[in-house]
C-alpha cells in the first residue's frame, strides 16, 4: 500500500540558518511527489512538485527538493529559512489509477523558526 | 489565493446531527476531491467527484457522502455526526486530464467542524 512518512514531527531551526525537512514514501510505481506547506488556521499550499525529469525540483518560496528513487525519498530543503517560514510542512504521494486519483499525505512536520 | 472557495469556515454541530460543507471549485475544473484533517494529522482522502459521478473512495464509511453539480460546484455530506468527525475538511479542485501528471491540484481554506 501507499504511504508517506515523515519522521520529524517538529523541528525547530534559528533564523537565517539552512532546512532540510525528511520524507520517505512507499509506492510500487513511479511515484508522483509533492510538499504542501500550511499555515495555522490556513488550506495546503502547493510549495513544488515531481512528476518525472531532474530529480532536483524547484519551489516557491526558495524550497527545493530531491527526489531518491534508491532512497525511497523526497527531502525538501531550504539554504535559509525566514521567520515567515514557521508553518506544518506536509509531504504526499500521488496515488491510484489516472481515472481516480488522490494524494496520500504523511503526517507533517512542523516547523518553528528561532529568532 | 487558489480560486477554491468552501463554506462554512467554521461550525459546530451535535452529536447525531447532518451537515452540509459546500466547495466552489476553481474555474475550468472538472474534478473535486474532499479531504478529512484532523488535529496534528495530515489529510487523508474522502472521495473525488468527476463529471458529477464520484470516482474514486478512501476508507470513510457511507454516511459521508457527497455530490457534484453541473456548474462542478460541490457538497460534503456527513450523516449520524460523531465526536471523531471533528475536524478540518479540504476541498480540492484539479482538471482531469489523464490523472496527477501535469496537473496542479488547487486546496481550499477549508471547512472547521466542531461535533459536540
Amino acid at each position: 500500500a501507499q504511504s508517506v512518512t515523515q519522521p520529524d514531527i517538529h523541528i525547530t531551526v534559528s533564523e537565517g540558518a539552512s532546512l532540510e525537512l525528511r520524507c520517505n514514501y512507499s509506492y510500487g510505481a513511479t511515484p508522483y511527489l509533492f510538499w504542501y506547506v500550511q499555515s495555522p488556521g490556513q488550506g495546503l499550499q502547493l510549495l513544488l512538485k515531481y512528476f518525472s525529469g531532474d530529480t532536483l525540483v524547484q519551489g516557491i518560496k526558495g524550497f527545493e527538493a530531491e527526489f531518491k528513487r534508491s532512497q525511497s525519498s523526497f527531502n525538501l530543503r531550504k539554504p535559509s529559512v525566514h521567520w515567515s517560514d514557521a508553518a506544518e510542512y506536509f509531504c504526499a504521494v500521488g496515488a491510484g489509477s489516472s481515472s481516480a486519483s488522490k494524494i496520500i499525505f504523511g503526517s507533517g512536520t512542523r516547523l518553528s523558526i528561532r529568532p | 489565493e487558489t480560486g477554491v472557495t468552501q463554506s462554512p469556515t467554521h461550525l459546530i454541530k451535535t452529536r447525531g446531527q447532518q451537515v452540509t460543507l459546500r466547495c466552489s471549485s476553481q474555474s475550468g475544473h472538472n474534478t473535486v476531491s474532499w479531504y478529512q484533517q484532523a488535529l496534528g494529522q495530515g489529510p487523508q482522502f474522502i472521495f473525488q467527484y468527476y463529471r458529477e459521478e464520484e470516482n474514486g473512495r478512501g476508507n470513510f464509511p457511507p454516511r459521508f457522502s457527497g455530490l457534484q453539480f453541473p456548474n462542478y460546484s460541490s457538497e460534503l455530506n456527513v450523516n449520524a455526526l460523531e465526536l471523531d468527525d471533528s475536524a478540518l475538511y479540504l476541498c480540492a479542485s484539479s482538471l482531469k486530464t489523464g490523472g496527477l501528471s501535469g496537473n496542479t491540484i488547487y486546496f481550499g481554506e477549508g471547512s472547521w467542524l466542531t461535533v459536540v
